[in-house]
């Protein structure tokens, strides 16, 4: 089983659509969690943490929930810029921090 | 501030040849981490450094792959001898030590990656 697993993909949203992405995680022992997009032949960048608490940052929500090792990013008025792929990361924090990607769902947002 | 310098940006060898890839971390990050993303795949670790010591290498296929950071700044990733399954983008990134107070907003520095093809 893979330490990090995400909803295969790929989606296709029209442009105003909202979209959710899953991601479970194995690892209870996982402290910290991400979401990063990356785009299409491009490197992963940082979209944002997820806190236990659910966190927004304009159109993204990320949540966390502890007990069911589940992490979710939602995405409202999907724009043909999001358009790209969104890797879930778990991280461990022992000896300088680690980060374990999961397989990415890749999002086509259509006009 | 400059970000990761990695080269060559791609390499084409043939199977059983050697390969090297290069990578400069931004100025003060500790921990390297070196990354193997094969098409479709989400990156996987395969080597992580704090400064110039060894943390994690699990899965670092050691008969093949060899990978340093002398100085605690460059680091090197070899391939030899190269196989079919080893084409994949390597990609290098670099952060604070993750965890650390002032820290450790698990961000990752990526470089843009060195594009192997293993003919």
């Amino acid at each position: 089983r893979k330490e990090v697993e995400q909803d295969p993909g790929p989606f296709n949203v029209p442009e105003g659509a909202t979209v959710a992405f899953n991601c479970t995680y194995s690892n209870s022992a996982s402290q910290s969690f991400f979401w990063y997009r990356q785009d299409c032949r491009k490197e992963p960048k940082l979209l944002m943490s997820v806190y236990s608490s659910g966190n927004e940052d304009g159109r993204f929500t990320a949540q966390l929930n502890r007990a069911s090792q589940y992490i979710s990013l939602l995405i409202r008025d999907s724009k043909l810029s999001d358009s790209a792929t969104y890797l879930c990361v778990a991280a461990y924090y022992n000896q300088g921090g680690k980060l374990i990607f999961g397989q990415g769902t890749e999002l086509s947002v259509k006009p | 501030e400059a970000g990761v310098a990695q080269s060559p940006r791609y390499k084409i060898i043939e199977k059983r040849q050697s390969v090297a890839f290069w990578c400069n971390p931004i100025s003060g990050h500790a921990t390297l981490y070196w990354y193997q993303q094969i098409l479709g795949q989400g990156p996987k670790l395969l080597i992580q450094f704090q400064n110039n010591g060894v943390v994690d290498d699990s899965q670092l296929p050691k008969d093949r792959f060899s990978a340093e950071r002398l100085k605690g700044v460059d680091s090197t990733l070899k391939i030899q001898p190269a196989k079919l399954e080893d084409s994949a983008v390597y990609l290098c990134a670099s952060s604070y030590p993750l965890g650390a107070s002032g820290g450790a907003t698990g961000e990752l520095f990526f470089g843009e990656g060195s594009r192997l093809t293993v003919l």
